[in-house]
């Protein structure tokens, strides 16, 4: 079975900084383009950032300069370092393959259940 | 930076189709990709490529995109699609989401 499985979520107080992790299986975090995707509460999703097969990455406006897109490739794991983190990045996270990679156009159509991200002091 | 608008609510009657539109500028010139999002759980990928099924998606859901206009058709609704439905595309190589729409199956 094709796999992603988010942890790290947690409590943390504003201008703190957590570490999420997606660890895959039944597909290679390397071969693919692998997101991060997040929902506070009630609302739609909001795209976070992707890392691409190269490895290079690209961010939201909203956390670029604090969130890092990272993958262990021996681990077949993605991660996302969040830093200086605020009340409005409150959200389920969740990470998400996109079809890019794969001749698709960017459907994501496949999503981990998603770890719960909580700012607040 | 693009938006894509939805309406927050729609009704439908069991048997009955359902439409849901997306709205942003010249989405027609873009991929329209569609999610059904049930309570607690991760959204699933219903539309691809404006009108394409992934496997396992009933037949009942189409889509369609022009203008600058997105529509999600679910033709005899049943009561186990109410859920929250998302459109998305891509502006340049950001992921943009609307904000949801909200079928209830009365």
């Amino acid at each position: 079975d094709v796999q992603l499985v988010e942890t790290g979520g947690g409590l943390i107080q504003p201008g703190g900084s957590l570490r999420l992790s997606c660890a895959a299986s039944g597909l290679a975090v390397s071969g693919n383009y692998m997101n991060w995707v997040r929902q506070a509460p009630g609302k739609g999703p909001e795209w976070v950032s992707v890392i691409y097969k190269e490895g290079s990455a690209s961010y939201a406006e909203s956390v670029r300069g604090r969130f890092t897109i990272s993958r262990d490739n021996s681990k077949n794991t993605l991660h996302l370092e969040m830093k200086s983190l605020r009340v409005d990045d409150t959200a389920v996270y969740y990470c998400a393959r996109d079809t890019r990679a794969t001749g698709g156009f960017g459907a994501f159509d496949l999503w981990g259940q998603g770890t719960v991200v909580t700012v607040s002091s | 930076s693009y938006e894509l608008t939805q309406s927050p609510s729609v009704s439908v009657s069991p048997g009955q189709t359902a439409s849901i539109t997306c709205s942003g500028d010249n989405l027609g010139n873009k991929y329209a990709y569609w999610y059904q999002q049930k309570p607690g759980q991760s959204p699933i990928l219903v539309i691809y490529q404006d009108k394409k099924r992934p496997s396992g998606i009933p037949e009942r859901f189409s889509g369609s995109n022009s203008g600058n206009t997105a529509t999600l058709t679910i033709s005899g609704t049943q009561a186990m699609d109410e859920a929250d439905y998302y459109c998305q595309a891509w502006d340049s190589s950001t992921a943009v989401f609307g904000g949801g729409t909200k079928l209830t199956v009365l």
